[in-house]
């Protein structure tokens, strides 16, 4: 089983939609992440949480929003969908930091398209 | 403010040939950098960080603090190392522990 599971893996929604992408781990990490990855663009993070009581939002966090309902699980909503929201987007985990072995654990990624 | 610049969006060479993809940052600190691969339709994954000091798949990475840059190499590039490749740099001395990505190299390698 992945360690950090994406659900869905393909979405498409119509523009002005709700629409939630999940992620779950299994790596009892209490950081995880949310990117959006664009061709040409990289990777841009939306929101950040360190526990399940801290988030913040990242450099693209318009039009977001995220709840983390339990150390395992941070979900990502986009309240009215519109297209330039298409995109790619990764949920990530990570090792506190001064952890020896520190880095990012990704997920297989959502392909979310708003037509 | 942290910023990772990758140069090349795209990078072919032939199957044999040295690669070497371009990494350079911008940190007042002491950063910790780290280069990530994704294969086709695959996830994102660790390739190396500097501060190991190792070498994976036959790729290195050496910082040079003078110039700022993490290029990553590899003497004999194959056909298999066709991926997209993301420098980052995380801070240290920070808490936030946060991930600066660059915006990636798609390196080719033809037969």
């Amino acid at each position: 089983d992945a360690d950090v599971t994406q659900t869905p893996r393909n979405r498409i929604t119509k523009t002005g939609k709700r629409i939630m992408l999940e992620c779950s781990q299994t790596k009892g990490h209490d950081r995880m992440y949310w990117y959006r990855q664009d061709p040409g663009l990289g990777l841009r993070l939306i929101y950040y949480s360190f526990d399940v009581k801290d988030i913040n939002k990242g450099e693209i966090s318009d039009g977001y929003s995220v709840s983390r309902q339990a150390q395992a699980k941070f979900s990502l909503s986009l309240e009215s969908a519109i297209p330039n929201q298409t995109a790619l987007y990764f949920c990530a985990t990570s090792d506190p930091v001064g952890t020896a072995n520190y880095g990012y654990t990704f997920g297989s990624g959502t392909r979310l398209t708003v037509v | 403010a942290q910023r990772v610049t990758q140069p090349e969006k795209l990078l072919s060479v032939f199957k044999g040939a040295p690669v070497e993809l371009k990494c350079n940052y911008s940190y007042s600190g002491s950063p910790e950098l780290f280069w990530y691969v994704q294969y086709s339709r695959q996830r994102l994954q660790l390739l190396l960080r500097h501060i190991s000091r190792e070498s994976i798949k036959g790729f290195t990475a050496d910082l040079n603090k003078g110039e700022t840059s993490f290029h990553l190499k590899k003497p004999f590039a194959q056909e298999e190392d066709s991926a997209m490749y993301y420098c980052a740099l995380r801070g240290r001395g920070s808490t936030l522990g946060r991930l600066y990505f660059g915006r990636g190299t798609q390196l080719t390698v033809w037969p």
